[in-house]
């Protein structure tokens, strides 16, 4: 079966650290690019980052740049998001997604079942 | 950014009604919008991508259509499972976003 499964959510304090992991099972993850999403209590749904087949390729959102860090290891068929310095807006289900092509057309077509990370004192 | 406004925030329906609902981009961005299905408590489903298309597995009642800055996403007969929360979501330009969301509740 193909699928993602993130995990490494939990508590965390402002300012401290936490690192989220998305590994994928059923398909060869160092052939896709990997997006984070993230979803607030109650709010909808927001980009966070991105990152390509072999990491050379990364965005972010601005909302997080310089604060969290994406990245892969595809002999571990696993993804990363370094969530550092993080703060009480930060608190959300993070999902990571699988991009798919379609000629210049991108779609995330396989989620997984999201982390919850929230950020308090 | 890219900002994208969905319309209704919210609709009722019955079982077996069609519904229709809207997605506007701030400006033109082809045909790269994905329609997502979410439910409480789960990661969103892809419905349609690159605009039209139909996702394998989704049931034919599900379907989109539009270009440029103004999409549809159309149930007909909607059936008990199709209750859930439905995001469009632009893959034009990073960073990539999504509409605040359609939620379609159980008249």
């Amino acid at each position: 079966e193909v699928q993602l499964v993130e995990s490494g959510g939990g508590f965390v304090q402002p300012g401290g650290s936490l690192r989220l992991s998305c590994a994928a099972s059923g398909f060869t993850l160092s052939s896709y690019w990997v997006h984070w999403v993230r979803q607030a209590p109650g709010k909808g749904l927001v980009w966070v980052s991105r990152i390509n087949s072999d990491g050379t390729i990364i965005d972010y959102a601005d909302s997080v740049k310089g604060r969290f860090t994406i990245s892969r290891d595809n002999a571990k068929n696993t993804v990363y998001l370094q969530m550092n310095s993080p703060r009480a807006e930060d608190t959300a289900a993070y999902f990571c997604a699988r991009d798919n092509q379609l000629g210049y057309n991108y779609y995330l077509d396989v989620w997984g079942q999201g982390t919850t990370v929230t950020v308090s004192s | 950014d890219i900002q994208m406004t969905q319309s209704p925030s919210s609709l009722s329906a019955s079982v077996g009604d069609s519904v229709t609902m809207t997605c506007r981009a701030s400006q033109g961005i082809g045909s790269h919008l994905n329609w997502f299905q979410q439910k409480p408590g789960k990661a969103p489903k892809l419905v349609i991508y690159i605009a039209s298309s139909l996702r394998s597995g989704v049931p034919s009642r599900f379907s989109g259509s539009g270009s440029g800055t103004h999409f549809t996403l159309t149930i007909s007969s909607l059936q008990p499972e199709d209750f859930a929360t439905y995001y469009c979501q632009q893959s034009y330009s990073i960073p990539w976003t999504f509409g605040q969301g359609t939620k379609v509740e159980i008249k």
